[in-house]
């Protein structure tokens, strides 16, 4: 059975940092892409960043770049995301999803962490 | 960036009857579209990929149409556990891929 279980969030002062993990079990956890997809308190969903299978390509939404990193280590089969600079409007709930399979939809996501940005 | 634009924004549909949900592209995405559901406090679910294709599990009352920049999402004989928020996404521009805003289904 594949699970993603995701942990990290928290409430964290605008300008902060903070990590967010993401453990895989029940699949080839190096073989497939996986991302990080956010959701704003009522709102919809947002792609926030993706990492190739082997962690050597990322690409990440205009919004984060430059802020957030999203890495991966496949012999601990984890997806992480380092948040800097956090700003209120990142206040949400994170979602760590995989992808079917390349250049595919999310076939399964984690139950999602919660960031808060506030003073 | 492809834009993805939902209609309607709710729909209150009878048990038992169908509920049509549909999903606009700003621009081509040829049948790279899917269909999620959210339950409220829960992670979305795959329900559709490439249009059309029922992802694992998911019962046949759901089903997919469309290409291009229009698409269909029906749920025939609705059920009340169907209530939920409906998203498509484009992966076309994979990874770049972009969510509608969701379809609110209520059951009446």
């Amino acid at each position: 059975e594949v699970q993603l279980l995701e942990s990290g969030g928290g409430l964290v002062q605008p300008g902060g940092s903070l990590r967010l993990s993401c453990a895989a079990s029940g699949f080839t956890f190096s073989t497939y892409a996986v991302s990080w997809v956010r959701q704003a308190p009522g709102k919809g969903l947002e792609w926030v960043s993706t990492i190739s299978g082997s962690g050597a390509t990322t690409y990440s939404a205009d919004s984060v770049r430059g802020r957030f990193t999203i890495s991966r280590d496949n012999s601990k089969n984890t997806l992480y995301l380092q948040m800097n600079s956090l700003r209120a409007e990142d206040t949400a709930v994170y979602y760590c999803a995989k992808d079917r399979d390349l250049g595919e939809a999310f076939d399964y996501w984690g139950q999602g962490t919660l960031v808060t940005v506030s003073s | 960036e492809i834009v993805m634009t939902q209609s309607p924004a709710t729909l209150s549909v009878s048990p038992g009857e169908r509920a049509t949900l549909s999903c606009r592209a700003s621009q081509s995405v040829r049948s790279n579209l899917a269909w999620y559901q959210q339950k409220p406090g829960q992670a979305p679910r795959l329900l559709i990929y490439g249009a059309s294709t029922r992802a694992t599990g998911i019962p046949a009352r759901f089903s997919g149409s469309g290409s291009g920049t229009e698409f269909t999402l029906t749920i025939s004989s609705l059920q009340s556990e169907d209530s939920a928020v409906y998203y498509c996404q484009q992966y076309d521009n994979w990874p770049r891929g972009t969510f509608g805003q969701g379809t609110k289904l209520e059951i009446k």
